[in-house]
């Protein structure tokens, strides 16, 4: 069974501190993508990887693959408190369709 | 096209009664998934859909669950005699099999059943 846990679970800090999220597995994945979703509302999708070692930026937000596609993880800088929400990291695996999705990461920015 | 559109976006039940959701995905977008959400969890996957063809189910989507897509266009979930453990945010998403391999997701629909 693929697993992903994502760590830490619950994250709180102030306008302007970095941070950095992370997702892991066992299992490889053919691609990974990575959601923020509010309360009351699907998640949104911020970004896919595909390719071992890459990084791809989005504003703020770095977005690294593991070099075995076993792993991810998001780094934001100067967190704002908009970047408040749950990330999500989903992995889609070679021959299936479906994707897997982690536990979550619950980030609060305080003004 | 804005997007997938899920309806309705709440709905309380009594436990015992049945409940359909509808999904609208994203024109032209053959896969589409159902995935379930509970409060605090990362999303579960249902089922997915390639066109009209149901081509994987999980273990969660129990015989109570029926997924259709007839046309390969929009899609529905029923739950029939639902229970109090069916309570959740149910998302649905669409996407291509050509090209890239992101999954777009709808707003949801938010069930309690009391």
């Amino acid at each position: 069974t693929q697993l992903l846990e994502q760590s830490p679970q619950f994250l709180s800090i102030q306008e302007g501190e970095n941070l950095t999220v992370y997702c892991n597995s066992s299992s490889v994945f053919s691609s990974l993508q990575w959601y923020r979703q509010e309360p009351g509302e699907g998640p949104v999708l911020l970004v896919t990887v595909v390719t071992g070692g890459e990084v791809k930026k989005l504003k703020r937000l770095t977005f690294q693959f593991g070099d075995a596609r076993k792993d991810s993880s998001l780094h934001i800088t100067a967190a704002q408190p908009g970047d408040t929400g749950l990330y999500l990291c989903a992995g889609g695996g070679s021959g299936t369709y479906k994707y897997i999705f982690g536990t979550g990461t619950r980030l609060k920015v305080l003004a | 096209d804005t997007g997938v559109s899920q309806d309705p976006r709440h709905k309380i039940t009594k436990r015992g009664q049945n409940v359909t959701f509808r999904c609208d995905p994203i024109s032209e977008h053959n896969r589409l998934y159902w995935y379930r959400q509970t409060l605090g969890q990362g999303p579960e996957f249902l089922t997915y859909f390639q066109n009209e063809a149901q081509l994987e189910k999980s273990r969660l989507l129990s015989d109570r669950f029926s997924a259709e897509r007839p046309k390969g266009s929009f899609s529905t979930l029923e739950i029939q005699r639902t229970e109090q453990g069916d309570s959740a945010m149910y998302l649905c998403a669409s996407g291509q099999i050509r090209g890239n391999t992101e999954a777009f997701f709808g707003q949801g629909t938010r069930l309690t059943v009391v």
